[in-house]
């Protein structure tokens, strides 16, 4: 069975500072997706990245990117100049190619200190 | 404006009454989830659907039923089977099973 681990349940940061997240998973696959997903207080979440595991290059997104280490199977994102709205919960999530199935993990808890 | 909507945003259930939480996209996508979220947990799949009238069970479908007569609509109801229901209910939508979902604003169902 596939799992995804986040081993921080809650990390903070200094506002303007640099910060990374881990994720790391477990599969026998070999094509599958991975996500980073932001649930801020209101609950709702929300789509932060997204890296195809075939694809080399890291996926960036503005402030956000991530390192993606697939023999490894980890999966960090890194939130630069990290701004008040940036507090929330951040889940990891997969996704085997073909399958609809999103696993997530337990979430790390990021808190913006100003 | 296209997204995602669920209702109501809270829900009180009595001991042995079904309850129905609302799930409404117009955003014009095919496949549509339902995901149950615990404290300290991460997102758990209750049931899914790729196209009207088809549906197929998730990781944790026992005590809930969907159904979905129209592509923008998919309702879940929590039944009286269901012994723990008190969590944060979550739907999400997807142009297909291959592509990023979309999550609505949630449902926090409690039991009185």
């Amino acid at each position: 069975a596939q799992t995804v681990t986040q081993s921080q349940p809650e990390m903070s940061v200094q506002e303007a500072e640099t910060v990374t997240l881990s994720c790391t998973y477990d599969t026998s696959e070999s094509d599958y997706y991975l996500f980073w997903y932001k649930q801020p207080p209101s609950r709702q979440m929300i789509l932060v990245i997204r890296q195809e595991a075939y694809k080399q290059q890291n996926a960036t997104e503005n402030r956000f990117s991530v390192n993606f280490q697939k023999a490894a199977k980890s999966f960090s994102l890194k939130i630069s100049d990290s701004q008040l709205g940036d507090a929330a919960m951040y889940f990891c999530a997969y996704r085997i190619f073909g399958n609809e199935k999103l696993t997530f993990g337990t979430g790390t808890r990021l808190t913006i200190i100003p | 404006d296209g997204g995602i909507t669920q209702s109501p945003k809270y829900l009180f259930r009595k001991e042995g009454q079904n309850v129905t939480l609302s799930c409404e996209q117009n955003l014009n996508h095919d496949a549509m989830y339902w995901y149950r979220q615990d404290p300290g947990q991460g997102l758990r799949l209750i049931y899914y659907s790729q196209i009207v009238n088809d549906f197929q069970k998730g990781d944790i479908a026992e005590g809930y039923s969907v159904s979905r007569e129209k592509k923008e609509s998919f309702p879940l109801t929590v039944t009286s089977a269901q012994k723990n229901p008190t969590a944060f209910y979550l739907c999400a939508s997807s142009w297909g099973k291959l592509e990023t979902q979309y999550f609505g604003p949630g449902t926090r169902l409690l039991v009185l």
